[in-house]
């Protein structure tokens, strides 16, 4: 069991540039969280899959957000034309698809827009 | 939806000293409740859980119950070490079937030799 493991670490861009974040799950789980955390605050729920289906957007999942679990193992997130306020923590969990279990979270990615 | 109230910080205590960190939420349904731990400079870790009322998790000295009546889930742990300084978040799972998160705003613990 390796983790969650998530790339890159850090990233910084250019408002209105467009940026992907990958994320490997624990490879026995069947569930992909992904959340965002601003400074000072708690983790916020951006979308969630089962295998491979998006089953669950928040309404803080703007149009330029998308996400993307195409075989049902690794996810993406990408973020179009960012502005300063994606400014933020973005963090992937994953969980066995049984009940409420457990989320296991990755170390995340730390994006700054300038 | 779910919410989370948790007790505002920073937090500081000495060594040795009884922590409680108090959160209650509200949730649809029957939630599992957790406490996540996040050391500086490292990523969330499951802290404990429960997942039905009375029900005691617990974990490296620290505990919480889980309390229907009161929709409360206070961490406490007898006595703090240094390396117990971090941010600690309470969070139901429910509303949903596959358990959503929603998370307090953290607390900081700071605990001094």
């Amino acid at each position: 069991d390796t983790g969650v493991s998530q790339n890159p670490r850090h990233k910084i861009t250019k408002r209105g540039q467009n940026v992907t974040f990958r994320c490997d799950p624990i490879s026995e789980h069947n569930r992909l969280y992904w959340y965002r955390q601003t400074l000072g605050q708690g983790p916020e729920f951006l979308t969630y899959f089962q295998n491979e289906a998006q089953l669950e957007k928040s309404r803080l999942l703007s149009d330029r957000f998308s996400a993307e679990r195409p075989k049902g193992s690794f996810s993406t997130l990408e973020i179009q034309r960012t502005e300063q306020g994606d400014s933020a923590m973005y963090l992937c969990a994953s969980s066995l698809a049984e009940g409420l279990e457990t989320q296991y979270f990755g170390p995340g990615t730390r994006l700054l827009v300038l | 939806g779910d919410s989370v109230t948790q007790m505002e910080g920073p937090v500081t205590l000495s060594e040795e000293a009884f922590l409680t960190i108090n959160c209650t939420y509200t949730a649809t349904g029957y939630p599992s409740l957790f406490w996540y731990v996040q050391y500086p400079g490292e990523g969330l870790q499951l802290l404990l859980k429960a997942t039905k009322a009375d029900d005691k998790g617990s974990n490296k000295g620290f505990e919480a119950t889980y309390r229907k009546e009161t929709t409360s889930f206070h961490l406490e742990k007898g006595s703090v070490q240094v390396s117990d300084s971090a941010v600690y978040f309470c969070a139901p799972s429910g509303g949903t079937s596959y358990g959503k998160l929603t998370f307090g705003q953290g607390t900081i613990l700071t605990v001094h030799p």
